[in-house]
C-alpha cells in the first residue's frame, strides 16, 4: 500500500522568505502522480502543483516549485517570496496511475508572519 | 463558473437526528468522493462513486450512506447523528478523461452533533 509522510506538522516563516515543505512517499509503482494541495482556513482546498512521475523536470507554478527525487521518493514544495495569503494547511498527495484515488499526507500547517 | 458546491457550510444538530449533506458539481465530472477531515486535519476517504448508480465505501469505515442518482449530485446521509460524527466533510470530483489532474474540492460542511 502507498503511504505519504509529511514530517513537519507546523511551520512559521516571515513574509517574503522562502520556505520548503517536506514530503516522502512509499510505493512500488513506477507510474504515478504527486500533488500539493493548499487548504486556507475555512476555505476550499485547491491544487497548488502537480508532478507526473515519468517526467524528470520539476514542476513550477509561479512562486511554487517542487523538488522531485524519484529514487529517494521525495517530493518537497518550495514557496518563494512567501505572502500572508500562503498561510494554510498544505497536503502532499499521491495517485497511482491509472487509478484515481488520492492518498493524502497528514498535512503541514504553514503560518506566514507579517 | 464550473465548481462544486456543498451545503450547508455549517450544521449543528442534536443526537439522533437524520441529516443529509448536499454536494453538487457543475463540471460534468463522472467521479465523486467524500472525505472526512478529523480535528487534526487528516483526510480520510469514506465514500466514492465512479458514475450514476455506482457507489463504494472508502478506506475509513463510516456509518453514513451515499447515493448517486444524477451525475452532478452526490449527497451523504447520516440516519442517526452521534457526537462521534462531529467532523468536517469534504466533497470532491474528478473526470476519468483527466486522470492525473487531481480533484476539485468543495468548501466543506462542518458538522457538529450535540
Amino acid at each position: 500500500a502507498q503511504t505519504v509522510t509529511q514530517s513537519q506538522p507546523e511551520m512559521s516563516v516571515q513574509e517574503a522568505e522562502t520556505v520548503t515543505l517536506s514530503c516522502t512517499y512509499d510505493t512500488s509503482e513506477n507510474n504515478y502522480y504527486l500533488f500539493w494541495y493548499k487548504q486556507p482556513p475555512s476555505r476550499q482546498m485547491i491544487l497548488v502543483i502537480r508532478q507526473e512521475a515519468y517526467k524528470q523536470q520539476n514542476a513550477t507554478e509561479n512562486r511554487f516549485s517542487v523538488n522531485f527525487q524519484k529514487a529517494a521518493k521525495s517530493f518537497s514544495l518550495k514557496i518563494s517570496d512567501s505572502q500572508l495569503g500562503d498561510t494554510a494547511m498544505y497536503f502532499c498527495a499521491f495517485m497511482k496511475y491509472p487509478q484515481d484515488k488520492i492518498i493524502f499526507g497528514k498535512g503541514t500547517r504553514l503560518h506566514i508572519l507579517p | 463558473e464550473a465548481d462544486i458546491y456543498q451545503t450547508p457550510r455549517y450544521l449543528v444538530i442534536g443526537t439522533g437526528k437524520k441529516i443529509t449533506l448536499e454536494c453538487s458539481q457543475t463540471m460534468g465530472h463522472d467521479k465523486m468522493y467524500w472525505y472526512q477531515q478529523d480535528p487534526g486535519m487528516e483526510l480520510h476517504l469514506i465514500h466514492y462513486s465512479y458514475g450514476v448508480n455506482s457507489t463504494e465505501k472508502g478506506d475509513l469505515s463510516s456509518e453514513s450512506t451515499v447515493s448517486r442518482i444524477r451525475t452532478e449530485h452526490f449527497p451523504l446521509t447520516l440516519e442517526s447523528a452521534r457526537p462521534s460524527h462531529t467532523s468536517q466533510y469534504l466533497c470532491a470530483s474528478s473526470e476519468s478523461s483527466s486522470v492525473g489532474y487531481g480533484y476539485t474540492f468543495g468548501s466543506g460542511t462542518r458538522l457538529t452533533v450535540v
